[in-house]
């Protein structure tokens, strides 16, 4: 039982570039999760969604889209990274409200 | 929307001193509290968490929270920190049933040996 994995770990982008992030859960949940945290901001809400094939926006969605195409998988892409989208990106997933995180990707975009 | 207030961003404790972080919550109705944490290079995990009943809630490594409902509080506490508490620890909130929580913005927590 892996929990949640995200691909990849580390990841540098020239501004303008597209890339996809991966989340992976194998515990059969049905709410995913895509936030981003910054120092001192916190984690923030970008995207989420309650099931396969359904999503929908959080805080800060502009820049990001996202698809939950299999129930186990949820991707976070940026069509044209900017340097305002270097950050950490965590996925999560929850049962009974209680959210499982994964163990992020650090995005640099120069 | 409800928010979450987080008013220490940072403390430095000597091992053996008394933790307590602050958490207020913005919502009126029935919510859900968790207490996060997220040591240096590691995801978050999940620290305690109150949904109903006694209000004050063990966690894991020692760790307690009290959810007083008249101060839209739920502060954690820990009698004694060592040096391996050392981590950043986020309160969360959510809307009992919505399954969107909102963040506090951290607490950076250093524990000097």
């Amino acid at each position: 039982n892996a929990g949640v994995t995200q691909t990849p770990k580390f990841r540098v982008l020239k501004t303008g570039q597209s890339m996809t992030l991966l989340c992976a859960q194998d515990m059969n949940h049905e709410y995913m999760y895509w936030y981003r945290q910054d120092p001192g901001m916190g984690l923030r809400l970008i995207h989420y969604s309650v099931g396969e094939g359904t999503t929908a926006k959080g805080e800060v969605p502009d820049g990001y889209n996202v698809s939950r195409l299999k129930k186990q998988n949820f991707l976070l892409g940026l069509e044209s990274a900017a340097p305002s989208q270097t950050s950490v990106y965590f996925c999560a997933s929850t049962q009974q409200e209680t959210q499982y995180f994964g163990p992020g990707t650090r995005l640099l975009v120069l | 929307a409800q928010s979450v207030s987080q008013h220490n961003h940072h403390v430095i404790l000597s091992e053996a001193a008394s933790l307590e972080l602050g958490c207020n919550y913005s919502y009126g109705g029935t919510v859900n509290l968790f207490w996060y944490v997220q040591y240096p290079g590691q995801h978050l995990q999940l620290l305690l968490k109150y949904f109903s009943g006694d209000p004050l809630v063990k966690g894991i490594k020692g760790f307690e929270a009290e959810f007083i409902k008249s101060k839209f509080s739920f502060n954690l506490r820990k009698p004694s920190v060592q040096w391996s508490d050392t981590a950043e620890y986020f309160c969360a909130v959510n809307i009992r049933g919505s399954y969107i929580p909102t963040f506090g913005r951290g607490t950076s927590l250093i524990v000097h040996p």
